[in-house]
């Protein structure tokens, strides 16, 4: 089993919906979950990031977790083409030697269509 | 976040030799990693430079192969040696930085051709 898991895409969405990005991820012990986003040819962007259950909005993205059942995700509203690009989740396992490093997950392309 | 700048941005090495990638960091920062993203691919942690001792490799990186350098808190050093093409990839540095010193942020990327 992949510590973390994205569906790969493309997701296709039409211009002004809501794009909906998720994540699962096996380590209970995860603390810290990114969202980073990735222009083709460029590195990635951190766009969101959250550390306790519910919801965290910025502008027109919200990142919602649920240590639970072990998801986090990415909405976004009012999809521009400009949102166009692979989404990444990332999680950070703190403790056991883990420090600071993030696992990250293989990326969800979204096409946001005219 | 940290302005992060990388050299070379990209290069085309022959096999057998080996690259030097350099990472700037415009404060200084306490935690440096190195990462690859082969074609298609995620990222992948390679190790993270430590100020002042060894690197920390993971699993199927070896100092050997990756040799790291982190003389201060603004500056590390990536060595590819003796390339192959399957060394064929984007070589990114990451840096801890933010209100919480949690997020990571990442450099523009070394993208490095072996023929």
């Amino acid at each position: 089993q992949k510590e973390v898991e994205q569906n790969s895409g493309p997701l296709s969405v039409p211009e002004g919906a809501i794009a909906s990005l998720n994540c699962t991820y096996s380590d209970r012990g995860s603390q810290s979950f990114f969202w980073y986003r990735q222009y083709s040819g460029k590195s990635p962007e951190l766009i969101m990031f959250i550390y306790s259950n519910g919801d965290k909005e910025d502008g027109r993205f919200t990142a919602q977790l649920n240590k639970a059942s072990q998801y986090v995700s990415l909405l976004i509203r009012d999809s521009q083409p400009s949102d166009s690009a692979t989404y990444l989740c990332a999680v950070n396992i703190l403790g056991g030697g883990g420090g600071n490093k993030l696992t990250f997950g293989t990326g969800t392309q979204l096409k946001v269509e005219l | 976040s940290a302005v992060i700048s990388q050299k070379p941005s990209r290069d085309i090495c022959q096999r057998g030799t080996s690259l030097t990638i350099q990472c700037q960091v415009d404060s200084q920062v306490t935690m440096m990693f190195w990462y690859r993203q082969q074609p298609g691919q995620s990222l992948t942690l390679i190790a993270t430079a430590n100020q002042g001792s060894e690197a920390t490799y993971e699993s199927g990186f070896v100092i050997d192969k990756f040799p790291i350098s982190r003389p201060n808190l603004t500056f590390s050093t990536l060595t590819v040696s003796n390339m192959s093409p399957e060394d064929s990839s984007i070589y990114l540095c990451s840096v801890n930085a933010g209100f919480s010193l949690n997020e990571q942020f990442f450099g523009p990327g070394t993208r490095l051709t072996v023929l």
